[in-house]
């Protein structure tokens, strides 16, 4: 079964400072991953997907097969940052498995 | 373009009682699937509507279950609501099997669902 897990439930980051949110995924297939944000009070929308190997808001993941993870990384975090932060596996055709979220706070 | 809308937005319910959630999909939008988000959780998938038929379904009890319409809206309905079905329902839609398919998922507000 495909699992996802998000270590840390909070974190906080100084404003300017770099910012990793670790993933953690178990899937015995072909993975497809995704980081999902929340900023407050908006809705559940797509950070980022690993297939894109694009940077979104200075954003950026790299796939590691060999270590299972995903993790979300910045060098210089804003405070526009500050949000709910859910990392995403897929299972085929956009159905979604979400861990725990992490909720990032940037300190000004 | 419209996005997601889910209606209620909350509704409070006791043990024992039959819930529906309606949602809308974005324009353009031919999937629909429902995920429950318990509290401090993320969301967890329930179930995808695709053409007016479940098209994958997660770990959760024949009670939940739900409906695609011809404009690819959709219902979720629960029966015999327990305490823990407590939770923010979401909806979120999809343009699967079309050119502008990006495997993203556009997502609405929920309906936080109180069971008392």
């Amino acid at each position: 079964a495909q699992r996802v897990t998000q270590p840390e439930k909070l974190l906080s980051v100084f404003k300017g400072a770099p910012v990793e949110l670790k993933c953690n995924y178990s899937y015995s297939g072909s993975p497809e991953l995704f980081w999902y944000v929340q900023y407050s009070r908006q809705r559940l929308q797509l950070l980022l997907r690993h297939i894109s190997r694009e940077s979104i808001k200075g954003f950026t993941a790299d796939l590691n097969k060999g270590e299972t993870s995903f993790h979300l990384k910045k060098p210089f975090a804003q405070e526009e940052d500050s949000a709910m932060y859910y990392c995403a596996l897929g299972f085929g055709n956009e159905k979604l498995t979400f861990g725990t979220g992490t909720r990032l706070t940037i300190i000004p | 373009e419209t996005g997601v809308t889910q209606s209620p937005t909350h509704l409070i319910k006791t043990r024992g009682q039959q819930v529906t959630l309606r949602c809308s999909s974005q324009s353009g939008h031919n999937t629909v699937s429902w995920y429950q988000q318990a509290l401090g959780q993320g969301p967890q998938f329930i179930f995808q509507y695709y053409r007016e038929e479940e098209n994958g379904r997660g770990n959760f009890p024949p009670r939940f279950s739900g409906l695609q319409f011809p404009n690819y809206s959709s219902e979720l309905n629960v029966n015999a609501l327990e305490l823990d079905d407590s939770a923010l329902y979401l909806c979120a839609s999809s343009p699967m099997g079309r050119t502008e398919n990006t495997g993203e998922l556009f997502f609405g507000e929920g309906s936080r669902l109180t069971v008392l």
